[in-house]
């Protein structure tokens, strides 16, 4: 199985400040034929399901306010929050799909407001 | 609106068995491939089993191969997971989602607000 590992485990930004949630996969979600990231990441909130907000590493969801962006290729990933906004304190977990059926997930990041 | 809803959640026995349901509404189940994920107290997440949107394929963890069975009624709109033979490490908040595709593993583009298992003596 491919291994997700996310740094940092927990992350305090200032308000209005950004935040960067770093994934790296054991090995490449790349997949060649057709030059896609199998990557997504999710936002969950206290007492709430996952939501997804990032699919094929870069795409943003309907909805998704544009401030959380996605970004990189083959084993390394990033999710930027480009201003923090109290509603965006959550844990966050990428997850792999290149493996389909069997996906893997991140061990989720806690983000916080300093 | 999309929902999904999971029930069956409780309190169980080491080695007893329970059925998990999970009711889909706003969008014809049978055009996605439909998951179950779990999540341990305090822990992240876990992925658990895949069925397509047919049910003719059918993938497992490791950890609950041959002990969890995944299953779908289209005609009712309801998801299933039988849970055999459960153990402690086995607790958790079972979440179903939607798989974005029909086929069978991708990305979760809905998921309910999950039932809670907890197996002990």
């Amino acid at each position: 199985d491919i291994v997700m590992t996310q740094s940092p485990d927990s992350l305090a930004v200032s308000l209005g400040e950004r935040a960067t949630i770093n994934c790296k996969s054991s090995q490449s979600v790349l997949y060649s034929s057709n030059k896609k990231n199998y990557l997504a990441w999710y936002q969950q909130k206290p007492g709430q399901p996952p939501k997804l907000v990032i699919s094929w590493a870069s795409t943003r969801e309907s909805g998704v306010p544009d401030r959380f962006s996605g970004s990189g290729s083959g084993t390394d990933f990033t999710l930027t929050i480009s201003s923090l906004q109290a509603e965006d304190v959550a844990v966050y977990y990428c997850q792999q799909f290149y493996t389909t059926p069997r996906i893997t997930f991140g061990q989720g990041t806690r983000l916080e407001i300093k | 609106q999309v929902q999904l809803v999971e029930s069956g959640g409780g309190v169980v026995q080491p080695g007893r068995s329970l059925r998990l349901s999970c009711a889909a509404s706003g969008f014809t189940l049978s055009s996605n491939a439909m998951q179950w994920v779990r999540q341990a107290p305090g822990k992240g997440l876990e992925w658990v089993a895949v069925i397509s949107k047919d049910g003719s394929s059918k993938h497992y963890a490791d950890s609950v191969k041959g002990r969890f069975t995944i299953s779908r009624d289209n005609s009712q709109n309801t998801l299933f997971l039988q849970m055999n033979s459960l153990r402690v490490e086995d607790t958790a908040v079972y979440y179903c989602a939607r798989d974005r595709y029909e086929s069978t593993g991708t990305f979760f583009d809905c998921w309910g607000q999950g039932t809670l298992v907890t197996v002990s003596s």
